[in-house]
Order: structure tokens, then sequence, then C-alpha cells
């Protein structure tokens, strides 16, 4: 059974640049949940996704964007990317009835 | 608002000694709660997680942690640590807004294991 899988692993952006990074779900989830994690700190919640929709959002600006396709699977879109965008990103899947989301390995991104 | 609070930045402790990593929350009704570790460059891994019933959890890898209502806390306890045990802690709660969850991060314990 294949567990949340990602891609690509790493990414090199500039300032400015558009990148989208990609997410399978567990298998019989359809929730998909994207997370920030910044250098030495705890994830930060992007926004959620079922039935094709944003379900909650955390506090991040616009540029900021998702989508989930009717597989389940999503993409997390991040345009005009700062350097501070650099992180590592997280997507995590669950049921919508479910309390526990398991997590993806992660999308290492670096702006410069 | 929802927040996690892991006191400790980072523990060190020996091979074989026992293990507490602290976890403080702030949820306005019953939490759910968790703990997850990460190892370097790595996602993140369930370790254990409280929902309701019994208080006292067990996780994978040896692992359990105590609800404490009353203080509002989640530690997590291991018996006796072992050197792959090294990694970051992340204890979490899970927040509904709208009929689904988020999870709320603590920003996490490193753990140094010494042979």
């Amino acid at each position: 059974d294949a567990g949340v899988t990602q891609s690509p692993t790493h990414l090199i952006k500039t300032r400015g640049q558009q990148v989208t990074l990609r997410c399978s779900p567990k298998s019989g989830h359809d929730t998909v949940s994207w997370y920030q994690q910044a250098l030495g700190q705890g994830p930060q919640f992007i926004f959620q996704y079922y039935e094709e929709e944003e379900r909650q959002r955390g506090n991040f600006p616009d540029r900021f964007s998702g989508h989930q396709f009717p597989n389940y699977s999503s993409e997390l879109n991040v345009n005009a990317l700062l350097l501070g965008d650099s992180a590592l990103y997280l997507c995590a899947s669950s049921t919508i009835l479910g309390e526990t989301q398991y997590f993806g390995p992660g999308t290492r991104l670096l702006v410069l | 608002a929802q927040s996690v609070t892991q006191p400790d930045i980072h523990i060190t402790v020996s091979e074989g000694a026992s293990l507490e990593l602290r976890c403080n929350y702030s949820y306005g009704a019953t939490p759910y709660l968790f703990w997850y570790v990460q190892s370097p460059g790595q996602g993140l891994q369930l370790l254990l997680k409280y929902f309701s019933g019994d208080t006292l959890v067990q996780g994978i890898k040896g692992f359990e942690a105590e609800f404490k209502r009353s203080q509002s806390s989640f530690n997590l306890r291991k018996p006796s640590v072992h050197w792959s045990d090294a990694a970051e802690y992340f204890c979490a709660v899970g927040a509904f807004e709208g009929g689904s969850e988020k999870l709320v991060f603590g920003k996490g314990t490193k753990l140094t294991v010494n042979p």
C-alpha cells in the first residue's frame, strides 16, 4: 500500500518565478492538506482540499494556491517566489471524516 | 486560537536512559493530540495519537504519551532510548473548523542520543 508521495524531492528557483509541487494521497484518502516547514520551525498549515475545493486556509497570501484533481491528487502553486518561501513543503492526506493525517516525504524548495 | 508549546528546543540523553518530551497545548474543546517524529531531511511519521478514552496511549517504537487535561499537557515518554531515536519530535493539536481538521504544531524538540 503506497503512502503519500510528493514530487519533486528538491527544487531550486529564483525570486519572482512560479513553482508547482505535486502530491498523491495514500490509497483510500480523499483529503489533502499542505504545510510549510521553514528551517528550525514546526510545520505551518497552508490549506486543505476536499472534493476539489479548498476547505480551510491558513495565514498565507494569495500567492499560494492549490488544486485537487478527481483522483484526489493535489498541486500546490506558489507565484512570485520570495526568498522567504524557501522551506520544506509537506503534503498530508486523510479522509474527510478521519482525524489522522499521514505525511509525505516533502519537497524542499530553495529560492535564490 | 489554538497553540502548542514545546518548552525544550534541544534535549540530549544517553543511550539506555529514559526520555520525556514536554508538550502543552491551548484549545477550547476536547483536543485531538498527536506526536510526530522527523528524521533529518524526511517527512513526518506518526508516533501516536490521543482522541478520547484512556489517557495513556501507546505508540510505535516503544513510545507512550499521557494526556493530562488539568495541565493541558501531552508529554511523550520512552523508558530506554536507542541511538536510532535521535530525531526531531513534534507535538500537534487537531483544530476543527468548518467541519475539517488542520494540525497546529509546536516548534519541535531535537533529540540527541549519546552513545
